[in-house]
């Protein structure tokens, strides 16, 4: 595809259910980024894979949040018995190729938890 | 870990004057990244650099890497300019891996 897709662009989830987010990198990219922006707050981090390595988990903020990424290309984050604060915009982005570093952010998934 | 300050935190002007923002951060990095949000929209990568000047129609963006700062400028600003404007470095330093943002700039452009 022409660039970064996600879906559902947008959740609203009853609290203690789990949800699942799907990403769709661009096509070769090999990094895939998921960062989460709640709501009056900056963009943080969450996870960050890298070809075949092993993900870089640090930004999770609980068990409750784990992510993997199918064939080196669709990434889905899943967030587990979900929490009011739990409610933000998730965003993934991806980079490589020739602009190797830049990263191309898709349109996020606001997320909802009643 | 890098630390990012951006200024101004707000920012109002009007239709037509030269806008800045300013960006530092701490640790040493070789690609800063100028990001930008519209109202209830989604990110767009506006610039990523790693030393000197680029230009992107009405965007300038700078980078002095020794010390440690960036900056955003818009020339002949606009309304439609009106958004978020973020800094973001990559975390431990270098040019890749996850970023680290800054607070964001919200600028407001009136006609």
């Amino acid at each position: 595809g022409a660039g970064v897709s996600q879906s559902p662009s947008n959740k609203v989830t009853e609290k203690g259910k789990d949800v699942e987010l799907r990403c769709d990198p661009i096509s070769g990219h090999t990094a895939l980024y998921w960062y989460r922006q709640s709501l009056g707050q900056g963009l943080e981090f969450l996870i960050y894979f890298q070809g075949n390595s092993a993900p870089d988990k640090s930004g999770l903020p609980s068990d409750r949040f784990s992510a993997e990424r199918t064939g080196g290309s669709v990434s889905t984050l899943t967030i587990q018995r979900t929490q009011q604060e739990d409610s933000a915009v998730y965003l993934c982005a991806s980079s490589g190729g020739q602009a190797y570093n830049e990263q191309f952010f898709g349109p996020g998934t606001r997320l909802t938890v009643l | 870990k890098n630390e990012v300050e951006q200024s101004p935190q707000n920012l109002t002007a009007q239709e037509g004057e030269f806008i800045t923002i300013n960006c530092s951060y701490s640790v040493g990095i070789s690609a800063l990244h100028w990001l930008q949000q519209h109202p209830g929209g989604g990110i767009v990568s506006l610039f990523m650099l790693s030393s000197g000047k680029k230009k992107h129609g009405r965007l300038i963006a700078t980078i002095n890497i020794q010390e440690k700062h960036s900056s955003l400028h818009i020339t002949a600003s606009h309304p439609r300019d009106s958004a978020v404007y973020i800094c973001a470095v990559p975390l431990y330093g270098g040019s890749q891996g996850n970023l680290i943002f800054g607070k964001g700039t919200k600028l407001s452009v009136k006609p």
